[in-house]
């Protein structure tokens, strides 16, 4: 039991690049969230799903998608990365009103 | 809106000092819950405990303890005999029960470091 996982732990693009950072949980989960990490402040949300074949946008939406194909997985895109857009990438997965774990981060630097 | 303020950044304590963490949060709900996660140097995070907003019991847990008051809409934190391995950022965050993804919002995170 892996719980959440992501791939990859660290990445470093190009202004530009497009990449795709890949979350997968085997808790059998409904929801799953991306957030963002920047330094000395707290966690905010991307996107979130509340079940396959559904996404939702959280607080910081602008310049990512997402995709939830499969329950298990949770997929955040960035089409043109951004300097901005350097950051740590934590996903998360939950049942309605319960804890949300999350996974050990993806470290993106985009330069 | 939903809003978790750690006013307190930074602590640094002396290893078996007591330490407490605080935590306010705002929201129109009556139903909500409210967590703290530990983030250690390692970058993962890691649940440490959940609150329902109908269960004002304070809890413990080995060293550590948690204070629940809605009176003052505040969930504290506090370590026991701290040591070196409690260092981390710890954050707190609240989750409203009308929240359609129940979407977690974050405090700013308490940077706690204690030194032998």
């Amino acid at each position: 039991n892996a719980g959440v996982t992501q791939t990859p732990k660290f990445r470093v693009l190009k202004t530009g690049q497009s990449m795709t950072l890949l979350c997968a949980q085997d808790m059998n989960h409904e929801y799953m969230y991306w957030y963002r990490q920047d330094p000395g402040m707290g966690l905010r949300l991307i996107h979130y799903s509340v079940g396959e074949g559904t996404t939702a946008k959280g607080e910081v939406p602008d310049g990512y998608n997402v995709s939830r194909l499969k329950k298990q997985n949770f997929l955040l895109g960035l089409e043109s990365a951004a300097p901005s857009q350097t950051s740590v990438y934590f996903c998360a997965s939950s049942n309605f009103a319960d804890t949300q774990y999350f996974g050990p981060g993806t470290r993106l630097t985009v330069l | 809106a939903q809003k978790v303020t750690q006013a307190q950044t930074e602590i640094s304590v002396v290893e078996k000092e007591d330490v407490t963490l605080d935590c306010v949060y705002e929201t129109r709900d009556t139903t909500y819950y409210l967590f703290w996660y530990k983030q250690p140097p390692s970058g993962e995070l890691v649940f440490l405990i959940r609150r329902n907003s109908f269960d004002e019991q304070n809890e413990i847990s080995g060293r550590y303890s948690w204070n629940f008051q809605k009176s003052t809409s505040s969930f504290n934190f506090t370590i026991t005999a701290s040591q070196v391995v409690d260092s981390a950022v710890y954050f707190c965050a609240l989750s409203e029960d009308n929240n359609a993804g129940n979407m977690l919002t974050f405090g700013g995170g308490t940077r706690l470091m204690v030194k032998p």
